[in-house]
């Protein structure tokens, strides 16, 4: 198993530009999320979905849209690029056990610059 | 916030020695988890405790977890070079989302040879 795959691994943009951040796994996982991570602030959740048509905001949703049409992928979409998106964006799975979502799983990141 | 706060932000040791990192948290807890990020890399689950459970060994790794302080703590024993990273906790609130976790800002570990 491949686990989960980030691409790109490095981006640069211009402000106002969009892109989209993929992200899938092979894992069969239900949960699956977004986060950025910025110095000195932990992780933070943008959006998840806890399965195929379901996804959610999480902490800072603002200028970020995703969509969950199969199990396997989950791609984040910036609308329009701000130096404030500037940031490492790590992709994470999750699955039940016992009925209880537990070890999330996650990718190598994406690091992004926004100039 | 419902985030984590790890302890120290920094520790510096030497081979061999012990490392010990805190995490306290605010609200009542399903699970407490910890991970590791070396420097460039994503984040790799290290241990899970659940909120009845108090304490947990997994190779050199032991982890404490006090509900009535709200507060846990990783024990690193005989600690290696290869062990330098940062260290998260990470909370599964009570009451979120299912699945969601909160992670605290991490503990930078430097292990010296």
């Amino acid at each position: 198993n491949a686990g989960v795959t980030q691409t790109p691994k490095f981006q640069v943009l211009k402000t106002g530009q969009s892109m989209t951040l993929q992200c899938a796994q092979d894992m069969n996982h239900e949960y699956m999320s977004w986060y950025r991570q910025d110095p000195g602030m932990g992780l933070r959740l943008i959006h998840y979905s806890v399965g195929a048509g379901i996804t959610d905001q999480g902490e800072v949703p603002n200028g970020y849209n995703v969509s969950r049409s199969t199990t396997e992928d989950f791609p984040l979409r910036l609308l329009s690029a701000a130096p404030s998106q500037t940031s490492v964006y790590f992709c994470a799975s999750s699955t039940r056990i016992q009925g209880a979502w537990e070890t999330q799983y996650f990718g190598p990141g994406t690091r992004l610059l926004v100039l | 916030s419902q985030q984590g706060e790890e302890d120290p932000q920094a520790l510096s040791i030497q081979e061999g020695e012990n490392a010990t990192m805190n995490c306290s948290y605010k609200t009542s807890i399903n699970n407490l988890q910890w991970y590791r990020q070396n420097s460039g890399r994503g984040l790799v689950h290290l241990i899970l405790i659940r909120s009845n459970e108090r304490e947990k060994h997994s190779g050199r790794l032991r982890v404490t977890l006090d509900t009535s302080k709200k507060s846990s703590s990783l024990l690193i024993t005989a600690s290696r070079a290869a062990d330098t990273a940062s260290y998260f906790c990470a909370t599964a609130n009570r009451g979120s989302t299912l699945g969601r976790l909160y992670f605290g800002r991490g503990t930078q570990l430097t292990v010296w040879p």
